[in-house]
């Protein structure tokens, strides 16, 4: 199947602190990343989604000038959480959606735990 | 807007059956797929379910009824790692997945 890979797969910053998450996909090419954030025992919530070559699309309440995302390329989307602060501590995930001859299937990356002091 | 209901918890012993339900409400549908996630972990894709009608993948099987709004996932010959937390999600818009608040399964011996 599909491989996503996510770096880095922890990071801990000060408030203010600016972080980088990057999402690739290893075996295939991706036109399309989607960015999720889930919070301690709640449901995935889809941030944005990371067309390449093209400005990302945001979901309704999500700041796009503080999570920042790029897609350079065909297999690399990245999220950058600008100036973090404590609240913005979560779960964040990267998927690439894969078109199958039987519909379509969403592949996940490990996911980055983000810790802001 | 989309909305999906499950429950939130579910318990059943080593061995048994469980069947977790999902309604959805969406406009756009596409299909329903299923995702496994333990704790800690990244979400794992169980199934995609685009037409009515039951698909079965070893002891995972996932029904979809269009008309009715509703899918279920059946775990068959449960085992202790099958503990996690399921979530149902639509696909609507061609391109986006909206998740569900998740079901707990909770494999007791």
């Amino acid at each position: 199947g599909a491989v996503v890979s996510q770096h880095p797969s922890r990071v801990i910053c000060k408030s203010g602190t600016s972080v980088k998450i990057e999402c690739r996909s290893l075996d295939f090419q991706a036109t399309t990343m989607f960015w999720y954030r889930q919070f301690p025992k709640q449901s995935l919530m889809l941030m944005a989604t990371s067309n390449e070559g093209s400005k990302a699309t945001y979901e309704q309440g999500v700041e796009k000038d503080k999570f920042l995302i790029n897609h350079a390329s065909l297999t690399l989307s990245t999220l950058t959480v600008t100036s973090a602060h404590p609240e913005d501590s979560s779960f964040y995930i990267c998927s690439a959606r894969v078109r199958t001859s039987g519909g379509a299937e969403q592949f996940f990356g490990p996911g980055t735990r983000l810790t802001v002091l | 807007g989309q909305s999906l209901e499950q429950p939130s918890e579910v318990t059943a012993v080593e061995g048994a059956i469980v069947q977790i339900n999902c309604t959805y409400q969406t406009s756009g549908f596409y299909g329903l797929s299923w995702y496994q996630q333990h704790d800690g972990g990244a979400p794992t894709f169980l199934s995609y379910n685009a037409l009515d009608g039951l698909e079965e993948t070893g002891r995972f099987s996932s029904f979809l009824s269009r008309s009715d709004s509703y899918g279920y996932l059946l775990l068959q010959e449960l085992q202790m790692k099958d503990s996690a937390s399921y979530f149902c999600a639509v696909l609507y818009n061609f391109n986006k997945f909206y998740f569900g608040s998740g079901t707990k399964l909770n494999v007791k011996p």
